[in-house]
């Protein structure tokens, strides 16, 4: 089936410093490619969407600068913590779709913590 | 917006005892309805899935039922095992150029031996 490969599991970073998380999908073309957080004990909130060769789409109350999307190919994306800071310590999901009529397989997620 | 609105938890059982978590949804359209479950530390697993109005969802004997009259898709399961302690999240894929899924709030289920 569709493996989707996120790395690293976790991090631990300086606040100031940026932190780089890595979504591969394995075994077939991701068009589209989502972000998530998770708070502790919460629900997965979308922060934005991506599709191949194109900027992605931020959901309200995300700073897009601070959270940068890349999305250059179809196997690969990148979403940047630039100037981490202690609030944006949380776990963070990829989740990526070959194309609208097939189902979404997620990365194992990335605890992010930032001291 | 499409919503999607969750039992909430935590939920302790015994094994071997019956589980239900319900589910309900908001949304436009005729959208897909998921079940999801994240064990501790790790991403989401789809559990099962259901595209359509009366279609039934199963894997690993849990079940889920698309009622678009009453707009729901509770998960069920006969005899929960202690492996099946995770979080259970329902979630839904709507009507937007991307169709994004939605999700509930995650429900908790412990089972105890």
């Amino acid at each position: 089936g569709a493996v989707v490969s996120q790395h690293p599991s976790w991090v631990i970073c300086k606040s100031g410093t940026s932190v780089k998380i890595e979504c591969r999908s394995l075994d077939f073309q991701a068009t589209t490619m989502f972000w998530y957080r998770q708070f502790p004990k919460q629900s997965l909130m979308l922060m934005a969407t991506s599709n191949e060769g194109s900027k992605a789409t931020y959901e309200q109350g995300v700073e897009k600068d601070k959270f940068l999307i890349n999305h250059a190919s179809l196997t690969l994306s990148t979403l940047t913590v630039t100037s981490a800071h202690p609030e944006d310590s949380s776990f963070y999901i990829c989740s990526a779709r070959e194309g609208q009529d097939y189902g979404y397989t997620f990365g194992s997620g990335t605890r992010l913590t930032v001291v | 917006g499409d919503s999607v609105t969750q039992m909430e938890g935590p939920v302790t059982l015994s094994e071997e005892a019956f589980l239900t978590i319900n589910c309900t949804y908001t949304a436009t359209g005729y959208p897909s309805l998921f079940w999801y479950v994240q064990y501790p530390g790790e991403g989401l697993q789809l559990l099962l899935k259901a595209t359509k109005a009366d279609d039934k969802g199963s894997n690993k004997g849990f079940e889920a039922t698309y009622r678009k009259e009453t707009t729901s898709f509770h998960l069920e399961k006969g005899s929960v095992q202690v492996s099946d302690s995770a979080v259970y999240f329902c979630a839904l894929s709507g009507s937007g150029s991307a169709r994004q899924l939605t999700f509930g709030s995650g429900t908790q289920l412990t089972v105890l031996p």
